[in-house]
């Protein structure tokens, strides 16, 4: 079977960096996405990751180690529309996506 | 614009009542999912299908059924709804699977279904 875990929730100051965890247990890996998900909307694309290292993207960058099984999303220069849930999701050694439950990141003032 | 698209958006129903979500996409994308999303259990896939009449059950498949006989679109079939079905349900396409990162999912709006 596959699994995810990611925080349940996180909270963080407006403009500071947060860092959210994932750590995966699947029988295969070809590959690891970021989702952003705004409370009752859908999700959104952030990053993709399946080689080890650091890709960055604007404020947001994403690490993976596959050797680990895991990787983190970093959020710099913290915003309040920040605020959403954030989800891990990786293609295993199928034709499926399996995503984690996701981390619900509350930015305060 | 290239999007996914739902329908309905919001229903309520009654036990047992045979209904159809349709999800439709102008992308050209070969691959396509079903996700219901449930507090505390985070999307959880349904089906899925690689191609035109080529589908396969996810993690979740009990209670559903869906079809692929158009490239676009794959509708998601609840033959006898029950309480235990209510649930947002997110439609999803992406050109391919795995392996690379434009084979991102685009989700559709959403269907929150009420199953009295």
């Amino acid at each position: 079977g596959q699994n995810i875990d990611q925080p349940t929730e996180m909270t963080a100051t407006e403009g500071a960096i947060v860092q959210i965890n994932c750590t995966y247990q699947t029988s295969g890996f070809n590959g690891l996405f970021w989702y952003q998900q705004h409370a009752g909307e859908a999700p959104t694309f952030l990053s993709y990751n399946v080689l080890d290292g650091l890709e960055e993207k604007g404020r947001f960058s994403s690490f993976l180690s596959r050797s680990k099984g895991y990787s983190y999303l970093l959020l710099k220069e913290l915003q309040m529309k920040d605020s959403a849930s954030y989800l891990c999701a990786v293609w295993a050694g199928s034709y499926q996506l399996t995503f984690g439950k996701g981390t619900k990141l509350s930015v305060i003032p | 614009e290239a999007q996914v698209t739902q329908n309905p958006r919001y229903l309520i129903t009654v036990t047992g009542k045979k209904l159809t979500v349709t999800c439709s996409q102008n992308m050209n994308h070969e691959y396509m999912s079903w996700y219901r999303q449930d507090p505390g259990l985070g999307l959880r896939q349904i089906y899925y299908s690689m191609n035109v009449e080529v589908t396969d059950k996810g993690d979740v498949p009990e209670g559903y059924k869906v079809s692929r006989k158009e490239k676009r679109n794959f509708p998601l079939i609840l033959e006898s709804p029950s309480p235990n079905q209510t649930s947002l349900y997110f439609c999803a396409s992406s050109r391919g699977w795995a392996g690379a990162s434009y084979n991102e999912q685009f989700f559709g709006p959403g269907t929150r279904l009420t199953v009295l």
